[in-house]
């Protein structure tokens, strides 16, 4: 069974720093995806990695992947405050059925 | 609209009713998932559907959870003999399906309360 591990669950930090989320899975997959959720809102997708190495950038945020170890990551840099929302990432592993299975989810809090 | 639609927003039973939550897909978009959303935790997935037919219902919890695509555009999600453990919010996502990997769209959810 694919488990899907985020850590930490909760992250508190200042505005101006950087800090990285990390995503571990159990099994092999080279197709990883980055969903941001707003409380009270359904999910907008932020990245998606395709392949071993894979790094994608969109503004103060950048999101890796290492097939090998299993393992992404999400970078925050220089943090601010419309950056608070709870991140999820999420891996499918059957082409030609894409359920995807979510972590559980990393809420972040941006303090001024 | 563009996006994915969920009707009802928010929908409160009671313990024992049916109830029946409408998703409306990305026009064009062949795949189309649901999954359900518990407080403080990801989403999980329900089923899948490729066009009309559900390719995955492996995560539909019981045999009072259906659900129906029945001309390869919108869906029904039904709840048979509602429990309260039911309670979450039931979020739909659609997709194309093809050699190159596309992203999962979702809807804003049907919040369902079971009293």
């Amino acid at each position: 069974e694919l488990k899907v591990e985020q850590n930490p669950l909760f992250l508190s930090m200042q505005e101006g720093k950087n800090y990285t989320i990390y995503c571990n899975y159990s099994t092999t997959s080279d197709r990883l995806y980055w969903y941001r959720q707003d409380p009270g809102k359904s999910l907008e997708s932020l990245f998606v990695l395709l392949s071993n190495g894979a790094v994608k950038q969109e503004g103060r945020l950048m999101a890796s992947l290492d097939t090998k170890a299993r393992l992404s990551t999400l970078h925050i840099t220089a943090a601010v405050h419309d950056l608070s929302a709870t991140y999820f990432c999420a891996v499918d592993i059957y082409f030609g059925n894409e359920k995807l299975t979510f972590g559980t989810g990393t809420r972040l809090t941006i303090i001024p | 609209g563009a996006g994915v639609s969920q009707t009802p927003s928010n929908k409160v039973t009671e313990k024992g009713k049916y109830v029946e939550l409408r998703c409306d897909p990305i026009s064009g978009h062949t795949a189309l998932y649901w999954y359900r959303q518990s407080l403080g935790q990801g989403p999980e997935f329900l089923i899948y559907f490729q066009g009309t037919g559900a390719a995955d219902d492996s995560g539909l919890p019981n045999d009072r959870f259906f659900a129906v695509r029945p001309e390869g555009s919108v869906s029904t999600l039904k709840i048979q003999r509602t429990e309260r453990g039911d309670s979450a919010v039931y979020l739909c996502a659609s997709s194309l399906v093809g050699p190159a990997k596309n992203i999962q769209y979702f809807g804003a959810g049907t919040r369902l309360s079971v009293l």
